[in-house]
Parts: C-alpha cells; sequence; structure tokens
C-alpha cells in the first residue's frame, strides 16, 4: 500500500461543477502540500497546509490530521482548471522526505 | 524576482553514460530538492540539499549524487545511466526544510532520455 494514496485517479466535469479531490496517508506528517501539474511538466505549489483549511480564489484545501485525510476543493470549475492534481506530504523530521501520491488527472469540459 | 531554473530543458544520453543536470535556486532560498518523475507517475524524492549539505534522500542508488553550491544553486549527477533512468527530473527550492519554509517552487524540469 502506498503511503500516500489519492482518489479518484481520474476526473471528467463539466464546466461550473465543484469538483473535490481526496488524499489519505498512513505516515506522521508535519505538512501537507497540494500541487497543479499541466501538461508539459510544469508544477504550481496550490497550497501547503498542516492543520485545517486554506482558501485561494476557487480552490479549497482541508486537511484532518487525526483521520489523515486532505482534501482540495475546485469551485466553479473552468476547463483551464483541467492538469493533474498531486497530494504530497512532508514527514521525516530533521530528515527531509517529501512523499507524493500518484496524482488525479482533472479535465474539464466547457 | 527570478523563479527557479533548469538546464539543459531536454537531454539524450546512452546507456552508461553519465549526466549532470543544473537548478537555480529562487532568490533568497537555501533549500533544493530534486525529484523523478517517471511517464504517468507522481514525482519521486531523490533528495535535498539544505545550506550545501544533504539533508534527506529518498529510496535511490548511490549513483545518483548531488551537490549544492554557496550560491545555492544544486546539481544532480547521474552515473551508469539506465534505461529506466528516462524521466523528467525536477528540481524545487523552498526558504527552509521545514514548516512554514518548506513551500516548494517547482523549475520547469529537466525530461532524460536514456537509449
Amino acid at each position: 500500500k502506498n503511503e500516500v494514496e489519492q482518489s479518484p485517479q481520474n476526473l471528467t466535469a463539466q464546466e461550473g461543477e465543484f469538483i473535490t479531490i481526496n488524499c489519505s496517508y498512513s505516515v506522521g506528517i508535519s505538512a501537507l502540500h497540494w500541487l497543479q501539474q499541466h501538461p508539459g511538466g510544469g508544477i504550481v505549489s496550490l497550497f501547503m497546509l498542516s492543520s485545517g483549511k486554506k482558501k485561494h480564489g476557487r480552490l479549497i484545501a482541508t486537511i484532518n490530521i487525526q483521520e489523515k485525510h486532505s482534501s482540495l476543493h475546485i469551485t466553479a470549475s473552468h476547463p483551464r482548471d483541467s492538469a493533474v492534481y498531486i497530494c504530497a506530504v512532508l514527514s521525516g523530521g530533521s530528515n527531509y522526505k517529501l512523499t507524493f501520491g500518484k496524482g488525479t488527472l482533472l479535465t474539464v469540459n466547457p | 524576482e527570478t523563479g527557479v531554473t533548469q538546464s539543459p530543458t531536454h537531454l539524450i544520453k546512452t546507456r552508461g553514460q553519465q549526466v549532470t543536470l543544473r537548478c537555480s535556486s529562487q532568490s533568497g532560498h537555501n533549500t533544493v530538492s530534486w525529484y523523478q518523475q517517471a511517464l504517468g507517475q507522481g514525482p519521486q524524492f531523490i533528495f535535498q540539499y539544505y545550506r550545501e549539505e544533504e539533508n534527506g534522500r529518498g529510496n535511490f542508488p548511490p549513483r545518483f549524487s548531488g551537490l549544492q553550491f554557496p550560491n545555492y544553486s544544486s546539481e544532480l549527477n547521474v552515473n551508469a545511466l539506465e534505461l529506466d533512468d528516462s524521466a523528467l527530473y525536477l528540481c524545487a527550492s523552498s526558504l527552509g526544510p521545514q514548516g512554514p519554509y518548506n513551500e516548494q517552487f517547482f523549475g520547469p524540469g529537466t525530461r532524460l532520455t536514456v537509449l
């Protein structure tokens, strides 16, 4: 079993829909990252959080440390949101270790 | 403010050769992390350098080595290339290795093909 599991693997939505991507992890962490990767490889950090909730524009990220679970929500989705969304957890104490999920491919159709 | 840059953009090598990939960190960042992303997979952590010292390493063999320079730029060296080393190599810089300083800023990547 992978240390970081994302669901779903693939998601297709219509423009305007509310989207949720889930991330579950099995190790103790100090922080969790949500990243966005467009075709061609470029990765952008969306959020880094260790508790509670963060919001940036139409994106919302939540984390429940007790349940070892995080969600990324996109409100009023748009075709430009189409990308791979990757969850990564930071663990290892003073010895850095960042473990990635396999990503969720989101396609938003007009 | 300059973002994270990587060179070269693309590279083709043959099995057994050696390769050096370069990364310039974002201004003010003292930490660089390297990742390997095979086609269709999530990134895998290779190692991290913090203030010129290795600060963590993933499950990669010793033929993957690195350096960080006083200006915090970094190199990834891979010896004895194998076909499975073909991947996108990403570097990311951050203000520090942990806590609120760990937000990662990624470079565009180097696409390595091993024939």
